[in-house]
């Protein structure tokens, strides 16, 4: 029961360095988020995708990019990385049923520990 | 546009204390509400949630009300453990039919034996 798997976990960046954090979900869910979160703000909603081939903005999508090529994963791109962006990302997924998005569980990765220096 | 504030933490108590973490939420239309809880390194994992006005919802001994009339969802439990030493998020479900929520800032509950 692998759920939501995040790569990596921890990775520390320089300032102005590009990567790539992977989320894989195994549940067959249709929509994907990703969230930061920070000390004292709860999560915010970076980026999410209601389908494969679709993406759209969160709360706070500034810094990054995202894409969903298949169904089963989730990529966020930070292209240029601020130390602003040092937070703990969390990638979530959910499987609505019809008419029932609003009350249905997100089910969450471990999150990754991103520090940008 | 929507919101949603939590009491800050963090909250230190005995082992059996009752617990009460406050949420309260800015809301148009009729939005799920949800607890979730986050262990010591791990993610985030849901508690309980609540549909519509004065649902109950319980789990693992906690229980939170969704009290429309004054806009809250507090979270309760009667007696807690050391293993209920957590961050707990309230959410809501926001508008728009696209799973998005809107976290609360997190309360930080330490249980000491």
């Amino acid at each position: 029961n692998a759920g939501v798997t995040q790569t990596p976990k921890f990775r520390v960046l320089k300032t102005g360095q590009s990567m790539t954090l992977l989320c894989a979900q195994d549940m067959n869910h249709e929509y994907m988020y990703w969230y930061r979160q920070d000390p004292g703000m709860g999560l915010r909603l970076i980026h999410y995708s209601v389908g494969e081939g679709t993406t759209a903005k969160g709360e706070v999508p500034d810094g990054y990019n995202v894409s969903r090529l298949k169904k089963q994963n989730f990529l966020l791109g930070l292209e240029s990385a601020a130390p602003s962006q040092t937070s703990v990302y969390f990638c979530a997924s959910s499987y609505p049923k019809s008419g029932q998005l609003h009350n249905t569980e997100a089910f969450f990765g471990q999150g990754t520990r991103l520090t940008v220096v | 546009g929507n919101s949603v504030t939590q009491m800050e933490g963090p909250v230190t108590l005995s082992e059996e204390a009752f617990l009460t973490i406050n949420c309260t939420y800015t809301a148009t239309g009729y939005p799920s509400l949800f607890w979730y809880v986050q262990y010591p390194g791990e993610g985030l994992q849901l508690l309980l949630k609540a549909t519509k006005a004065d649902d109950k919802g319980s789990n693992k001994g906690f229980e939170a009300t969704y009290r429309k009339e004054t806009t809250s969802f507090h979270l309760e439990k009667g007696s807690v453990q050391v293993s209920d030493s957590a961050v707990y998020f309230c959410a809501l479900s926001d508008s728009g039919n696209t799973g998005k929520l809107i976290f609360g800032q997190g309360t930080t509950l330490q249980v000491k034996p």
